[in-house]
């Protein structure tokens, strides 16, 4: 298994471009997350969905739009990129039962100049 | 919303020394309390977590105690070796919202 693998590692991106980040998990998790995480603030949710074909926002969802049209993927968005969405982006699944342990990602470096 | 405080921000023990990490969380509702470890270049992967009706779990040479009367929780690493060097971070959970707190950042001198 390959667990939660996302695209792409790297990459840089000037203000006002769009992109969109694909996460992808193997493991038959109903639960899928977006986290950024910048120094000293830990990670913080954007997005998450609880099964295919839904989406809620998290704590820092602005500026961002995310896409869940089949179980294993889940897309983060940036329609329009600003400096400040410079940051380390993981994703992450779970079983909706149990501890829900979170199994994240290698990460995306995203630089917006 | 939940907020969770993670003391200190950064750490550095001896080799074999014990090192202690605090979180305190706000919402009294969070009921599952894991510990994440990031190395570098990679992403948190779970080491060990706590349910709010569990005082304290014990994993080789990890431990996590809650209070929840206090609403905090600690991560104490015993015998630390250099493998442990990595940023730790604490989190709080209520249903599928997981809150983390900022992170600290242990290194292990040899």
């Amino acid at each position: 298994n390959a667990g939660v693998t996302q695209t792409p590692k790297f990459r840089v991106l000037k203000t006002g471009q769009s992109m969109t980040l694909l996460c992808a998990q193997d493991m038959n998790h109903e639960y899928m997350y977006w986290y950024r995480q910048d120094p000293g603030m830990g990670l913080r949710l954007i997005h998450y969905s609880v099964g295919e074909g839904t989406t809620a926002k998290g704590e820092v969802p602005d500026g961002y739009n995310v896409s869940r049209l089949k179980k294993q993927n889940f897309l983060l968005g940036l329609e329009s990129a600003a400096p400040s969405q410079t940051s380390v982006y993981f994703c992450a699944s779970s079983y909706w039962t149990g501890t829900n342990e979170q199994f994240f990602g290698p990460g995306t470096r995203l630089t917006v100049l | 919303g939940e907020n969770v405080e993670q003391h200190p921000s950064t750490l550095s023990v001896q080799e074999g020394d014990s090192a202690v990490i605090k979180c305190t969380y706000s919402d009294s509702a969070s009921n599952y309390f894991p510990w994440y470890k990031q190395e570098l270049g990679k992403g948190p992967q779970l080491i060990i977590d706590i349910r709010s009706n569990v005082g304290e779990k014990k994993d080789q040479r990890i431990a996590v105690t809650l209070n929840k009367t206090a609403k905090h929780f600690s991560l104490h690493i015993t015998e630390t070796q250099p493998e442990d060097s990595a940023v730790y971070f604490c989190a709080a959970r209520f249903y599928q919202k997981v809150t983390f707190g900022t992170g600290t950042k242990l290194q292990v001198i040899p």
